[in-house]
């Protein structure tokens, strides 16, 4: 089973909502990903969770906060986006360090 | 610095043969990844190269050249569901991080 699943698949939300994406994995994977991806652009890391630690944070603005509830499941916390946020969110997850990344099917996220 | 460059767009007919190239300059390389993506999808991995050669995966292979800092991926009997963008993406010594080509967009043509 390669299968990482992200919920919801789309989302709109105002500037002052609090809304949370959701991702699940069972590959027994120790590292989890979110990526941020405008159109036409590559995967954009945002943060990585490594044995359910935060393990990177690319400067992301706080506004997004990440959690690993455990090893299987990854949350983004949204709270007063900017409509420059719309974008699909994708979750990721690999076996460790330079291994192949399985991606979720992505948030299509709009913010008004 | 940390760059990964890949033609932007290409063309191919189907059942053909196209080759999408993908130079790199990283700093501590380990490894080349290369991902599908269709559009409005989720990037799909397709392969990894650590060392110099060819790997075959059915219609899809890479090749990978370290001394060169280059890379390419090449699919045969091209069909209409390939039509896709193509991202290429290095790690970096024993890191969690990848950095990612703009990705190739590749249109297939009857």
């Amino acid at each position: 089973d390669t299968e990482v699943t992200q919920t919801p698949k789309h989302l709109v939300m105002g500037m002052t909502n609090k809304k949370s994406l959701k991702c699940e994995q069972h590959m027994g994977h120790r590292a989890m990903y979110w990526y941020k991806q405008k159109a036409k652009k590559p995967p954009e890391l945002m943060f990585v969770y490594s044995y359910e630690k935060l393990s990177i944070n690319e400067s992301v603005p706080s506004r997004f906060s990440p959690e690993c509830p455990n090893s299987s499941l990854l949350n983004l916390h949204l709270h007063a986006l900017q409509p420059e946020d719309s974008a699909l969110y994708l979750c990721a997850s690999s076996q460790g360090p330079n291994s192949e990344q399985y991606f979720g099917p992505g948030t299509r996220l709009t913010v008004t | 610095g940390q760059n990964i460059d890949q033609p932007t767009e290409m063309t191919a007919t189907e059942g053909a043969i196209v080759q999408i190239n993908c130079t790199y300059q990283t700093s501590g390389f380990n490894g080349l990844f290369w991902y599908q993506q269709h559009a409005g999808e989720a990037p799909t991995f397709l392969s990894y190269n650590v060392l110099d050669g060819l790997e075959e995966k059915g219609r899809f292979s890479s090749f990978l050249s370290r001394s060169k800092g280059y890379s390419y991926l090449l699919l045969k009997e091209l069909q209409m569901k390939d039509s896709a963008s193509y991202l290429c993406a290095s790690g970096m010594d024993s890191n969690y991080q990848l950095i990612w080509g703009a990705g190739t967009k590749l249109i297939i043509k009857p």
